[in-house]
This record gives C-alpha cells, sequence and structure tokens, in this order.
C-alpha cells in the first residue's frame, strides 16, 4: 500500500513562520511536490523535491529526506492570502501520476 | 491564454444519466490526467494518459472512460452516474518523462449527482 501523512490542519499568525509536514510510505520514490490549492480553486504547483536537501523559492521552502521518507513545507512571513490547503504528493516515477496526502489547512490569521 | 481548460465548471444531473467532460491543454505537454477530489477534499488519480495511450487506470469503475482524440484532449465520459460520482473533478497536464515534474491542473468540474 501507499500513504502520506500530514497534519491535517495548522493556524498561524500574519508574519509567522509555519512547517507542515510529510511523511510517506510508497512502493517506488521518485520525488516529492507541494501544491496549494485555495478554497473553490484548483491545485498549483509550488516546489518539488527529487534529491535531499532544502529548495528555496522566495517565502517558501521545501525540505526532503529520502532515508527518512520525510519532507516539509516551510511557509515564512505568512501573508492572508497564504490560507489555504496545502498538499503533499509523491511522484513514483517522471511523467506519471500524482499520489497525494490528505491535505493540511492552514489559516493566516491578523 | 488558458493552459488547461474544462468545460462544464458545473454539472447537475440526476441519478443514471451519462455525461461527459471535456479538458484541453494548450502547453504541448505530452500527459494528461484525471484526478477526483472527494467531499473531504481527498484527490486521487483516475486516469494517466500519455500521448494517447492510456498508463494508468487507478480502479476506476468501467462507468467511467476517457478518450483521448489527441495529445491535447483527454475527455471523461461518465455512465449511469450515481450519487457517490459527486466531486470535483480535475484534469491535469504535464511535460512526462523529459521534463519538469510540475503538473497543471485545469479549474476543475463540480458534479452534482442528485
Amino acid at each position: 500500500g501507499q500513504s502520506l501523512e500530514q497534519p491535517s490542519e495548522v493556524t498561524a499568525v500574519e508574519g509567522a513562520i509555519v512547517q507542515i509536514n510529510c511523511t510517506y510510505q510508497t512502493s517506488g520514490f521518485y520525488g516529492l511536490s507541494w501544491y496549494q490549492q485555495h478554497d473553490g480553486g484548483a491545485p498549483t504547483f509550488l516546489s518539488y523535491n527529487a534529491l535531499d536537501g532544502l529548495e528555496e523559492t522566495g517565502r517558501f521552502s521545501s525540505f526532503l529526506s529520502r532515508s527518512d521518507s520525510y519532507g516539509y513545507l516551510l511557509l515564512q512571513e505568512l501573508q492572508m492570502k497564504d490560507s489555504a490547503s496545502y498538499f503533499c504528493a509523491v511522484i513514483k516515477q517522471a511523467g506519471t501520476a500524482l499520489i497525494f496526502g490528505k491535505g493540511t489547512t492552514l489559516s493566516v490569521s491578523s | 491564454d488558458t493552459a488547461v481548460s474544462q468545460t462544464p465548471k458545473y454539472l447537475v444531473t440526476q441519478m443514471g444519466n451519462d455525461k461527459s467532460i471535456k479538458c484541453e491543454q494548450n502547453l504541448g505537454h505530452d500527459t494528461m490526467y484525471w484526478y477526483k477530489q472527494d467531499s473531504k477534499k481527498f484527490l486521487k488519480i483516475m486516469f494517466s494518459y500519455n500521448n494517447k495511450e492510456l498508463i494508468i487506470n487507478e480502479t476506476v469503475p468501467n462507468r467511467f472512460s476517457p478518450k483521448s482524440p489527441d495529445k491535447a484532449h483527454l475527455n471523461l465520459h461518465i455512465n449511469s452516474l450515481e450519487l457517490g460520482d459527486s466531486a470535483v473533478y480535475f484534469c491535469a497536464s504535464s511535460q512526462g518523462t523529459s521534463g519538469s515534474s510540475e503538473q497543471f491542473f485545469g479549474p476543475g468540474t463540480r458534479l452534482t449527482v442528485l
């Protein structure tokens, strides 16, 4: 079987830093992606890690440890517009479908 | 210019009916997907097509039949709709094995079966 575990909800205030963890157990692993989805919207790509280490894209960073089957998404300088659902997703082979976690709802308050 | 488009955006229908959802991408991607998002926001792959050929069929009932007339289009036909088919259906595309892993999602089709 395959499973991805991430917290269901996280709350924070504007300007804070939040880390959303994801642990995975899949038969095959190529990389870990993160997607953001606002209510009523489509998932949009945030980041991708195929190798161990940290990838930084503006206020968002993503980390992967393949040996620990673990990754996280770090969101800095939180803004109200960051309130959304965040999904980690494993890709088992290049060019194949994503296996999604159940998503983490992030609520940012002022 | 919309990268991945789906029609219709909303679909309300009765149990037992047959309906189709259309998807088109103008990104020149090789691979297209259908995902289903249930009421708890769980996203699950249904089908994957690469260059018009079916790659993945994730134990989806055979009432669901994808059709890819060319690599820019992947339509989803659903026969004998059931209450449990109510969900948001997302089409997505990616470059495939030769490119980035990023997948581009369409705006979704909210299907309600009454």
